[in-house]
């Protein structure tokens, strides 16, 4: 079954250290995107990519970083510059537009809880 | 800016009754609608999506929502609540023209009593 894989599940970091998270898709969707949740605050945009070789800041981009080098992955830095990093972060894909119109349909994976001890 | 509110920020019910979730946007035009719902610990699920015609839309396990154009709303119902519907509930928005920019409302969660 087609589907979005992110890994790992959990993640423990140390202040100052990077940490890359990993989003691997199978359903050829050509837009990817990352989001951060963190309690009552619902998900936040951090970067997102419409085709590969090419990315847009999300609303919260900084202290983050993404490459897009495949259609299937498009991985997550959390570098040392972030201030917060503690939080539950969603990798998700759109469906592609059908003839004469669009979808919006987000397919997401099971989130990485990233802890920053 | 478009935007989404969901009023309720905490809703329990008890199992068997029935459920209304409030969402509200804001948009010039008419833009797609969705419900996600959310397991702890887990990533979202598409519950149903409105993108036109009748407005009266089902989901899965048993969720139904409707648009009102007139109070941009787009509430989503449950005639009899099941334990498992415990979880957090998102309400979002995309537009035609910005498909891929899509918008979530903060949350509902709702706890469920036996």
């Amino acid at each position: 079954d087609g589907g979005i894989t992110q890994s790992p599940k959990y993640l423990f970091r140390k202040e100052g250290q990077n940490v890359t998270l990993s989003c691997e898709q199978n359903l050829n969707h050509d837009a990817m995107y990352w989001y951060r949740q963190d309690p009552g605050q619902g998900l936040r945009l951090i970067y997102y990519s419409q085709i590969v070789n090419d990315f847009q800041k999300g609303d919260i981009a900084e202290g983050y970083s993404v490459s897009r080098e495949k259609k299937e992955s498009f991985p997550l830095t959390v570098t040392s510059a972030q201030k917060n990093p503690t939080a539950f972060y969603l990798c998700a894909s759109i469906r592609q537009p059908t003839s004469g119109g669009s979808t919006g349909e987000l397919f997401f994976g099971e989130g990485s809880r990233l802890t920053v001890l | 800016a478009q935007s989404v509110t969901q009023p309720d920020i905490h809703i329990t019910v008890s199992e068997g009754a029935s459920l209304e979730l409030r969402c509200n946007y804001s948009y010039g035009a008419t833009p797609y609608l969705f419900w996600y719902v959310q397991s702890p610990g887990q990533g979202l699920q598409l519950l149903l999506k409105y993108f036109s015609g009748d407005t009266l839309v089902q989901g899965i396990k048993g969720f139904e929502a409707e648009f009102k154009r007139s109070q941009s709303s787009f509430n989503l119902r449950k005639p009899s609540v099941h334990w498992s519907d415990a979880a957090e509930y998102f309400c979002a928005v995309a537009t035609k023209t910005s498909y891929d920019k899509v918008i979530f409302g903060p949350g509902t969660s709702l706890s469920v009593i036996p």
